[in-house]
């Protein structure tokens, strides 16, 4: 069975501060597909980052950072200086090779105070 | 740029009502997915789609049914709305099985009365 968990159902932090999304996931697949995606307010997904299975290497992108670790089923998401346009809820989403299908985790709302 | 359309935004309909909620793409994607999206749940797959006239269960078909007559376009049927279908609805699109990223529709919020 394929599932990915988020844990955090809310996290509200202050303006410039860092905060970490948690994703976990659990796949019998060798070969599969990590996404992370943002929903603002207006309610379309924005897609932030796809990792496969065989790049563990981690990616930043500005003040975003993501932490793929096999080992322990992880896929974590790290905002850096959070700014008040990062309010928003964020899914990870897992898609298997075998399949196509892509399953999204329960949705992590990030709200940022100015 | 991809885009993904839904026929509506708001959808109020009364139970018992047969619903159409509608999709459309502009990409030539082979793959279309409809979702449903609850507080505390997440997006759950409804059912998808890799060609024409091809469909496949997600993980919560249980009244609805989908239709693929052209490429571009992905229909979610409630073929007798109920209370408890009240929930956003999301359609995506993608290019084929494997990792490319899913594109969004803007979604429809529908509330069964």
């Amino acid at each position: 069975a394929q599932k990915v968990t988020q844990a955090q159902t809310e996290i509200s932090v202050v303006e410039k501060e860092d905060v970490t999304l948690d994703c976990v996931y659990e796949t019998r697949d060798t070969t599969y597909y990590l996404f992370w995606y943002k929903q603002p307010p207006s309610g379309e997904l924005v897609f932030l980052i796809r990792r496969n299975s065989f790049d563990e290497q981690n990616e930043i992108s500005g003040r975003y950072s993501w932490n793929f670790q096999k080992s322990t089923s992880s896929f974590n998401f790290t905002i850096t200086a959070s700014q008040v346009v990062d309010s928003a809820v964020y899914f990870c989403a897992l898609r298997s090779s075998n399949t196509g299908k892509l399953i999204f985790g329960q949705g992590t709302t990030l709200q940022v105070k100015p | 740029d991809v885009k993904v359309t839904q026929s509506s935004r708001y959808l109020v309909k009364r139970t018992g009502e047969k619903v159409f909620l509608e999709c459309v793409q502009d990409m030539d994607h082979e793959n279309m997915f409809w979702y449903r999206q609850d507080p505390g749940l997440g997006l759950r797959l409804i059912y998808f789609s890799y060609d024409v006239k091809m469909k496949e269960k997600g993980d919560i078909p249980e009244g609805y049914s989908v239709s693929r007559e052209k490429k571009e376009r992905f229909s979610l049927i409630l073929e007798s709305a109920s209370t408890n279908q009240t929930s956003m609805y999301l359609c995506a699109s993608s290019t084929d099985r494997q990792g490319n990223r899913s594109f969004f529709g803007q979604g429809t919020r529908l509330t069964v009365v």
